[in-house]
């Protein structure tokens, strides 16, 4: 499979903490995708980062990545209950074509 | 952007039947793509639909289970046919207008009993 990890599965903080996610994946890709998904509902798009960029900012959203190393963390600052929810890692591009490989998730619970 | 309709939300299915489940995007798309998510799991991808030819399935998808039509560049459906309880999974359907981030329908919620 060429799915990625994430790592921690499940992360719970409390409100205005930040919280860190991490994401590796396998094979050459264009571009790396961050997800959430509330309640397994659809999935809502996030932040994308270039294979040629190494961090990107968004709100309170970190992201950054290292081809060299295959990986790529999202962080969220100053947390808020509305923050609860999974988060993914997506990879595109590379052999895939325009399919995603969606990572194996982290379960973000950020307490009042 | 791509605003995507997906129904049913959820439903409960007797075992042996079939459930078809519908995508409508509000703007044309080249392809659309249909993932399956087991509880607590990520998402697999079942099969990419495109316009005008068969769907391309994925390793451990067939077509004979998981039907799909593509008739126009705004609609797909996908069929689980013949479920069983295994089935009872999350499906989603998505698009990528322009090749960078995927826009997702809500899900369907299938339980089969």
């Amino acid at each position: 499979s060429q799915q990625g990890e994430e790592d921690p599965q499940a992360l719970s903080i409390q409100e205005g903490e930040n919280a860190t996610m991490n994401c590796s994946y396998k094979t050459s890709i264009n571009n790396l995708q961050w997800y959430r998904q509330n309640s397994g509902r659809g999935l809502v798009h996030l932040i994308l980062i270039r294979s040629n960029e190494r961090e990107k900012h968004s709100g309170r959203l970190r992201v950054t990545l290292d081809t060299s190393k295959k990986s790529s963390s999202l962080l969220i600052t100053a947390s808020r209950a509305a923050d609860t929810a999974s988060y993914f890692c997506a990879t595109g591009g590379g052999g895939g074509g325009n399919k995603l490989t969606f990572g194996t998730g982290t379960q973000l619970k950020v307490e009042l | 952007s791509a605003v995507i309709s997906q129904k049913p939300s959820r439903d409960i299915c007797q075992r042996g039947t079939s459930l078809t489940i519908q995508c409508q995007v509000d703007s044309q798309v080249t392809m659309m793509f249909w993932y399956r998510q087991q509880p607590g799991q990520s998402l697999t991808l079942i099969a990419t639909a495109n316009q005008g030819s068969e769907a391309t399935y994925e390793s451990g998808f067939v077509i004979d289970k998981f039907p799909i039509s593509r008739p126009n560049l705004t609609f797909s459906t996908l069929t689980v046919s013949n479920m069983s309880p295994e089935d009872s999974s999350i499906y989603l359907c998505s698009a990528r207008p322009r090749n960078t981030e995927a826009f997702f329908g809500q899900g369907t919620r299938l339980t089969v009993v």
